[in-house]
């Protein structure tokens, strides 16, 4: 049973500093894993998807790598700003493009000004 | 990208009362369509997955004759919680994808349950 940790479950860090977050699985046999942000009592924003053969995809300030054999995955944040405060989720689709999304805990940051 | 919606964005219901969730996809036509449960400070369980015009699939340890899931057209999909009880208190979050475009998700924004 394909089970996904996220470590740290929070994460307080003052204004600008770069960060990691980190996501781990226990099946390597995955399809992609995608980032998610959801701010409190919202919906989910999906941030970068990385499929099963790639090793990182980025976007402006984040950068997501993924080591499938060792089951883990990193989202890196440049630049933290205090608009980037939210809970980060790493989930991962099993197996096939239609297999489940199975999701982490999260990360819940604050940036402080 | 591709909007989901939903209705109502939150909801306070009595015990013993049943609630209806709309989910729709705005912008596209949604082939299957996933509803998620999610506790505070804890992270999105999948309850079930629906295709349309197709009976809902539901994971285990979900009782389908609370959650009642109709998917009837490729845009509209809607979970009743039967006879509420405040253990169901959550925030209920669909996402929707066209299988024959692309395999990505989309999200709605979630719709806060209170059961007093």
């Amino acid at each position: 049973k394909q089970e996904v940790t996220q470590i740290p479950a929070a994460l307080s860090v003052p204004e600008g500093e770069n960060l990691v977050l980190n996501c781990s699985f226990t099946d390597s046999a995955i399809y992609n894993l995608q980032w998610f942000r959801q701010d409190p009592g919202k919906g989910l924003t999906s941030l970068l998807l990385i499929q099963s053969s790639q090793r990182e995809q980025t976007s402006g300030r984040l950068n997501a790598s993924l080591d499938k054999s060792s089951g883990r995955s990193t989202l890196y944040i440049a630049a933290s700003q205090p608009g980037d405060s939210a809970t980060y989720l790493c989930a991962v689709r099993h197996a096939s493009n239609t297999g489940k999304l199975i999701f982490g805990q999260g990360t819940t940051l604050q940036v402080k000004p | 990208g591709a909007v989901v919606s939903q209705h109502p964005s939150w909801v306070i219901c009595k015990s013993g009362t049943s609630v209806k969730i709309e989910c729709r996809s705005l912008d596209f036509q949604a082939t299957t369509m996933f509803w998620y449960r999610q506790f505070p400070k804890q992270s999105l369980m999948l309850m079930a997955t629906s295709n349309e015009g197709s009976k809902a699939t539901y994971e285990q340890g979900v009782e389908k004759d609370k959650f009642l899931i109709n998917h009837a057209s490729l845009t509209l999909s809607t979970l009743t919680v039967t006879s509420a009880h405040p253990e169901d208190s959550s925030f209920y979050i669909c996402s929707a994808r066209d299988n024959r475009q692309s395999y990505e998700q989309y999200f709605g924004p979630g719709t806060r349950l209170t059961v007093t």
